[in-house]
């Protein structure tokens, strides 16, 4: 079974810059979550998809950050503008139902340096 | 404020010593996960944890889950140095039903 696919693995941009994740979660998931890590701290959601809606999203600066999952497959997470304070790993999971037991499967997360 | 917090923050140990890294909140958990991330690499599941006083052993690993389900151990014994990475512990309160949290997670880095 494939896992979590995300691209790029790694992007340099300056601020005020705009830039995009892409993530193809694991075939029939129906969840799919996107994440920030920052260094040395753990993962903090900032949207949550059931399908191709939107479950939770209280934690993405709307004014910067949007995302979308068209046909409740693929995802995108886009910046823009960049401040330096989104350096960070950008991390896609699904899940089979997103039950809070279900297993979360991460994708290898795009680390994003922004300059 | 950390809905759920971590300790140690950081753990470096010889190979073969055993250790105990803590989950603690405040709040009651329906449930809790353990997650293990490797550098470069996204978080992988190790256990999940829906019961108080829950204990689960998975080859050198022993996870328990706090008879009031607001805390939780993960117990390694005769540590590897494959044992190295960050480990997260994630949780839904019975207050959020289903909205899944992580700690910032143990560093733990075994030498060999």
């Amino acid at each position: 079974e494939a896992g979590v696919a995300q691209s790029p693995r790694y992007k340099i941009i300056e601020k005020r810059q705009s830039v995009a994740f892409w993530c193809n979660p694991i075939s029939g998931h129906a969840t799919l979550y996107w994440y920030q890590q920052i260094l040395g701290q753990g993962p903090k959601l900032l949207i949550q998809f059931q399908n191709n809606g939107v479950v939770d999203d209280s934690q993405l600066p709307k004014d910067r950050f949007s995302a979308e999952r068209l046909k409740g497959v693929d995802s995108t997470l886009k910046i823009q503008p960049a401040k330096l304070e989104d350096s960070a790993v950008y991390l896609c999971a699904s899940s089979a139902t997103g039950r809070s037991t279900d297993t979360q499967y991460f994708g290898p997360g795009t680390r994003l340096t922004v300059l | 404020t950390q809905l759920l917090e971590q300790s140690p923050q950081f753990l470096s140990i010889q190979e073969g010593e055993n250790l105990t890294v803590y989950c603690n909140s405040s709040s009651v958990f329906s449930s809790l996960q353990w997650y293990r991330q490797e550098p470069g690499e996204g978080p992988v599941l190790l256990v999940t944890v829906v019961t108080g006083g829950e204990v689960k052993k998975l080859k050198r690993l022993t996870f328990q889950f706090g008879d009031a389900r607001k805390d939780s151990s993960l117990h390694i014994t005769a540590a590897q140095p494959g044992d190295t990475g960050l480990y997260l512990c994630a949780g839904a309160r019975e207050t959020s039903y289903d909205k899944v949290i992580f700690g910032p997670g143990t560093s733990l880095s075994v030498i060999p």
